[in-house]
C-alpha cells in the first residue's frame, strides 16, 4: 500500500490566490482528517470525514477554507483567497473507522503564501 | 483552550540515556492516549498508545506510564539512540466524539552520540 498520498508536496503562491490541496487516503479507510501544523499552534484538526460525510468542521479557521470528499478515495482542502497567515504544513490522515483512533498520516503539503 | 499540555518543548539526551516526555489533560472523557513520532519532512506516525484501563504499556524501548487520577501520562524512551531524534506528540481522544485526535504541542528530542 502506498499510504496516504498528498499533493502538492510544496506550494508557493501569492496572497489572494486560490490554493487546492489534495489527498488520497489508504484504500479501505473510511475516515479522513485534515490537520494543519505550525510552530505556534502545533497540530490542529481542521475537519474530518466519516464515509465521505463531514462530521466535524469546527476547526476550520474561517470561510476562506473549505473541504470536500466527493468519494472514498479523494479529498480536497481549498483556501480562497489565501493569506500569508495560512502558511503552514497541511496533513491529511486516514483511519480504518471513526473511533479507531489509529491515524496514518501523509507526508504533508507545505504551503507558503507570500 | 488547550486540552492537552505537553512538556518539555525540547529535550537533549545523551546516547544511552532515558528520555521522558510528559502530558497532562483535563477532560476525563478521554479514553485513548497515543504518542506519535515525527521526523523532519514526514508526517507523524503512531509510536505507542494506551487506554485508561492499564497504568503502563511497554513496547521495546518505549513505555507509556498512565496516571488516571492525576490525568497525566508520559513517554519513556530507554537507552535513547541518535535515531530517536525526532519530534514527539502526545494526543488524546474521546471515542464518543468520533475518535478525533487532539495533539499536544510537541517535544523536539535530540539524542547526542
Amino acid at each position: 500500500d502506498a499510504g496516504v498520498i498528498q499533493s502538492p508536496r510544496h506550494e508557493v503562491t501569492e496572497m489572494g490566490q486560490e490554493v487546492t490541496l489534495r489527498c488520497k487516503p489508504i484504500s479501505g479507510h473510511n475516515s479522513l482528517f485534515w490537520y494543519r501544523q505550525t510552530m505556534m499552534r502545533g497540530l490542529e484538526l481542521l475537519i474530518y470525514f466519516n464515509n465521505n460525510v463531514p462530521i466535524d468542521d469546527s476547526g476550520m479557521p474561517e470561510d476562506r477554507f473549505s473541504a470536500k470528499m466527493p468519494n472514498a478515495s479523494f479529498s480536497t482542502l481549498k483556501i480562497q483567497p489565501s493569506e500569508p497567515r495560512d502558511s503552514a504544513v497541511y496533513f491529511c490522515a486516514s483511519s480504518l473507522q471513526s473511533g479507531a483512533n489509529v491515524l496514518t498520516f501523509g507526508a504533508g503539503s507545505r504551503l507558503t503564501v507570500l | 483552550q488547550q486540552q492537552v499540555k505537553q512538556s518539555p518543548q525540547s529535550l537533549i539526551v545523551q546516547k544511552g540515556g532515558i528520555s521522558i516526555i510528559n502530558c497532562a489533560y483535563e477532560n476525563t472523557a478521554f479514553d485513548y492516549f497515543p504518542w506519535y513520532q515525527q521526523f523532519p519532512g514526514k508526517g507523524p506516525a503512531l509510536l505507542i498508545a494506551i487506554r485508561p484501563d492499564v497504568s503502563e504499556k511497554k513496547e521495546g524501548r518505549f513505555t507509556i506510564s498512565f496516571n488516571k487520577s492525576a490525568k497525566q501520562f508520559s513517554l519513556h524512551i530507554m537507552d535513547s539512540q541518535p535515531g530517536d531524534s525526532a519530534t514527539y506528540f502526545c494526543a488524546v481522544s474521546d471515542y464518543n466524539q468520533g475518535g478525533k485526535l487532539i495533539f499536544g504541542q510537541g517535544t523536539e528530542l535530540s539524542v547526542k552520540p
